[in-house]
């Protein structure tokens, strides 16, 4: 079947640290790849998507790139902000259907 | 551009009672989802409409679930004899038929239901 599965929060960082959130997925077919923020007290919002192998994916300074030899999907970003404070879900789309990871929560203290 | 809204934000019901849900997409968008998603999880999709067609059912959907699109434009999601396993937030999201953006889903704020 498909799924994603993502790192387990909740991530607390300083300001200007890396940050790695980790994805892999199982999925039949060539999915597309996405990443979703959840500002707090806002909705869902697309961060960035891959729609093929080997693709990056970026927006506001985070990148990830469709790996799919290791069927991974991991998300960066080189030096955080407090305003990236936020939960983070991976989700693969097979077509029709979406498939969302648990999300994981990120914590930004100055 | 005046986003995904859903109505109402908040409900709260009784076990065993129908609730319906409305959400209004973006006004050129044809692609409708919606999700459940519970606390600490994801969302989990329910079910897909291109236009006023449901293309897409989730298992998730059990017969107490039905969901309508009848003129391809807002869409009802409607539980019949809620149980406590139904609370939850209901999502809904919309895309556009533009080649390569179909897959670029706009979310609403969703409902939250809460079952006592």
């Amino acid at each position: 079947g498909n799924s994603v599965t993502q790192m387990e929060g909740p991530v607390t960082l300083s300001e200007e640290a890396f940050l790695t959130i980790n994805c892999t997925y199982t999925a039949t077919g060539y999915p597309s790849l996405f990443w979703y923020v959840q500002y707090p007290g806002e909705g869902l919002q697309l961060l960035l998507k891959a729609t093929k192998a080997d693709d990056k994916g970026s927006n506001k300074g985070f990148e990830a790139t469709y790996r799919k030899e290791t069927t991974s999907f991991h998300l960066e970003k080189g030096s955080v902000q407090v305003s990236d404070s936020a939960v983070y879900f991976c989700a693969l789309n097979t077509g029709n259907q979406f498939y969302f990871g648990t999300g994981t929560s990120l914590t930004v203290i100055p | 551009d005046t986003g995904v809204s859903q109505d109402p934000r908040h409900k709260i019901t009784k076990r065993g009672q129908n609730v319906t849900f409305r959400c209004d997409p973006i006004s050129e968008h044809n692609r409708l989802y919606w999700y459940r998603q519970t606390l600490g999880q994801g969302p989990e999709f329910l079910t897909y409409f291109q236009n006023e067609a449901q293309l897409e059912k989730s298992r998730l959907l059990s017969d107490r679930f039905s969901a309508e699109r009848p003129k391809g434009s807002f869409s009802t999601l409607e539980i019949q004899r809620t149980e406590q396993g139904d609370s939850a937030m209901y999502l809904c999201a919309s895309s556009p038929a533009t080649s390569g953006r179909e897959d670029t889903q706009y979310f609403g704020p969703g409902t939250r239901l809460t079952v006592l």
